[in-house]
């Protein structure tokens, strides 16, 4: 079956760095792109980027361009979200989600767990 | 930047029919995907490009999408449907763009 299993909490400290991974299995790896997204306490969720996971490219939404970098390890089937400079509120727990275009349009159907960031001095 | 909005919050009472709306420009025009979201968990998928459901999502819940609203309906209102709703679309400039998510509470 399809699984998405993440990486686990992370404590850190304002103006640090966070890498967090997504391990995917139970599908072919490179026919669905894998998306970010972040829900910081209360909040609904908000969508940071996407991964190629075919050619590794990726694209992000514009709030964190510059910030956050995702990358694909194809040897591993496993996806990773690193983030920089990391302030309070970035304090969320971190989603990544399997892309589903089949139908023709772009839907989440699988998600990891969820990994907590909390960025704290 | 497309915008989708959704009320804060939604009450029923068990048995009675839920209806949770997502609001957007000429949202009609695009497909429109619903999410649960149970507490401390991840969510799921229950209702994809406007009224259909993946395998496993009960008939209770259906989608509709007209004019500048989409709905998701929970038909019999159950205990265990008590959770976040977001709704979702993608769009061209935008691209992944989520609701602000509705609490449903089953009184």
């Amino acid at each position: 079956q399809v699984q998405l299993v993440q990486s686990g909490t992370e404590v850190k400290k304002p103006g640090a760095s966070v890498k967090v991974s997504c391990k995917t299995s139970g599908y072919t790896f490179s026919n669905h792109g894998i998306i970010w997204l972040r829900q910081a306490p209360g909040q609904g969720l908000e969508w940071m980027g996407w991964s190629n996971t075919y050619s590794g490219h990726a694209n992000y939404a514009e709030k964190f361009q510059g910030r956050v970098t995702m990358t694909t390890d194809t040897s591993t089937t496993t996806v990773y979200m690193e983030m920089t400079s990391l302030r309070s509120d970035d304090t969320a727990i971190y989603y990544c989600a399997r892309e589903n275009a089949e139908s023709g349009t772009y839907k989440c159907d699988h998600w990891g767990q969820g990994t907590q960031v909390i960025v704290s001095s | 930047s497309y915008v989708l909005t959704q009320a804060p919050s939604v009450s029923v009472a068990p048995g009675k029919t839920a209806r949770i709306t997502c609001g957007g420009n000429n949202i009609r025009s695009k497909s429109v995907h619903w999410y649960q979201q149970k507490p401390g968990q991840a969510p799921v998928l229950v209702v994809y490009d406007d009224s259909d459901r993946p395998s496993g999502i009960p008939e209770r819940f259906s989608g509709s999408n007209s004019g500048d609203t989409a709905t998701l309906t929970i038909t019999s209102v159950e205990a265990g449907d008590e959770a976040d709703y977001h709704c979702q679309v993608w769009d061209i400039n935008s691209h992944w763009v989520f609701g602000g998510g509705t609490k449903l509470t089953v009184l």
